[in-house]
């Protein structure tokens, strides 16, 4: 079983629709979650950290957390063609060194 | 604020050559970290410093990797000597301290190694 797991895609979404994006983790004791954005050829982009169970919300983003079933996610309303790019989420592990575990990513296409 | 600078950004080698790539994180960030990051895949941590002191270097390749942070600010990672596999891209990153403090990366040398 991978660390943190995440589908590869790609999610096709129209522009404006909401896209949802969707990660896994197996160590329960982790205790903060990242989602970076990486377009193509670039480096990764931190656009959201959360910390506590529940929503988080940050412009058109939002994430979500719940511990209990180790499944964290990222919702991008209003979905723009700029928003097209793969979507990493990343698991800082139980022994909080800061270490991060990242998922394969998730590749979103957003069509005019 | 400047962001976390890397030098150079693409290198080609042969195999079994050497290659050094240089960060300097952003000023007051303690700790640093490389990662390699395959095509298609998200960035694996190599070795993660906080100040001059190394923290994790688990996953790092020690029989061909090695690197230093040595006045505890920019820090150097070589590969002697390089693999086929060795191809792919070095992400520095830089956070206040570790625990949950929020890691940001530099642009990334893309190494081809042929």
């Amino acid at each position: 079983q991978k660390e943190v797991e995440q589908n590869s895609g790609p999610l096709s979404v129209p522009e404006g629709a909401i896209a949802s994006l969707n990660c896994t983790y197996s160590d329960r004791g982790s205790q903060s979650f990242f989602w970076y954005r990486q377009y193509s050829g670039k480096s990764p982009e931190l656009i959201m950290s959360i910390y506590s169970n529940g929503d988080k919300e940050d412009g058109r983003f939002t994430a979500q957390l719940n511990k209990a079933s180790q499944y964290v996610s990222l919702l991008i309303r209003d979905s723009q063609p700029s928003d097209s790019a793969t979507y990493l989420c990343a698991v800082n592990g139980s022994g909080n060194t800061g270490k991060l575990i990242f998922g394969q990513g998730t590749t979103l296409q957003v069509k005019p | 604020e400047a962001g976390v600078a890397q030098s150079p950004r693409y290198k080609i080698i042969e195999k079994r050559q050497s290659v050094a790539f240089w960060c300097n994180p952003i000023s007051g960030h303690a700790t640093l970290y490389w990662y390699q990051q395959i095509l298609g895949q998200g960035p694996k941590l190599l070795i993660q410093f906080q100040n001059n002191g190394v923290v994790d270097d688990s996953q790092l390749p020690k029989d061909r990797f090695s690197a230093e942070r040595l006045k505890g600010v920019d820090s150097t990672l070589k590969i002697q000597p390089a693999k086929l596999e060795d191809s792919a891209v070095y992400l520095c990153a830089s956070s206040l301290v570790g625990g949950y403090n929020e890691q940001f990366f530099g642009p990334g040398t893309r190494l081809t190694v042929l």
